[in-house]
């Protein structure tokens, strides 16, 4: 059964410039959320999609954007990039279905704004 | 706001001993996860709590879940250092909606 896929792996880009990652869950699974992981604030939400739907956004700005195809597939879009959104980024895939709600991580992309 | 704690943050510890990880939750959760992340890469589930009084074990790792008390707790067992990476506990309080917040981390170094 494959894994949670993340692509690219590695990006550097520039300040002002957006950037897309995608993510493929696990097959079956229809909820995909993306997490951030900085040294100085940890793992921190960004939103879920399922089916399809943004369930919920964490506390952050508008640049932060996302959205989910009909085979589940998420990309995730950050534009006007900053310096300080260089982090990795953490797609995480689950089932949702009652009281299958484990999550399970891609290997991440690891974005450098300079 | 759901705040998720862990102590300690760091721990060093020689092979053989044992220890345990603690990690507390602000509000009302029956969802508790804990992984594991080695350097560089990404997040590995270990264990999945989905009531109170529940344990589970895997090798050395016993994950135990007080939903009463907001508190679960990660034990090692004569630590390997196969064991050393960092490990995060999550709370799902939302049913999913809200994500996973995650406490800080505790970085775990066992020595020989």
């Amino acid at each position: 059964k494959a894994g949670v896929t993340q692509t690219p792996r590695y990006l550097i880009k520039t300040r002002g410039q957006q950037v897309t990652l995608s993510c493929s869950p696990i097959s079956g699974h229809r909820s995909v959320s993306w997490y951030q992981q900085t040294p100085g604030q940890g793992l921190q939400f960004l939103f879920e999609y399922f089916s399809e739907t943004q369930r919920n956004k964490g506390n952050f700005p508008g640049r932060f954007s996302g959205r989910q195809f009909s085979n589940s597939r998420s990309e995730m879009n950050v534009s006007t990039l900053e310096l300080g959104d260089s982090a990795l980024y953490l797609c995480a895939s689950s089932p949702r279905t009652g009281w299958d709600t484990e999550a399970f991580f891609g290997q991440g992309t690891r974005l450098t704004v300079v | 706001e759901l705040k998720v704690e862990q102590n300690p943050l760091f721990l060093s510890m020689q092979e053989g001993k044992n220890y345990t990880i603690y990690c507390n939750y602000s509000t009302t959760s029956d969802r508790l996860y804990w992984y594991r992340q080695d350097p560089g890469k990404s997040l590995e589930s270990l264990f999945v709590l989905l009531s109170n009084g529940a344990v589970k074990q895997e090798g050395r790792l016993m994950a135990s879940l007080d939903t009463k008390a907001r508190l679960s707790t990660l034990h090692i067992t004569a630590a390997v250092h196969d064991l050393s990476a960092t490990y995060f506990c999550a709370v799902d309080s939302g049913g999913g909606a809200d994500g996973l917040t995650f406490g800080k981390g505790t970085h775990l170094i066992i020595q020989p």
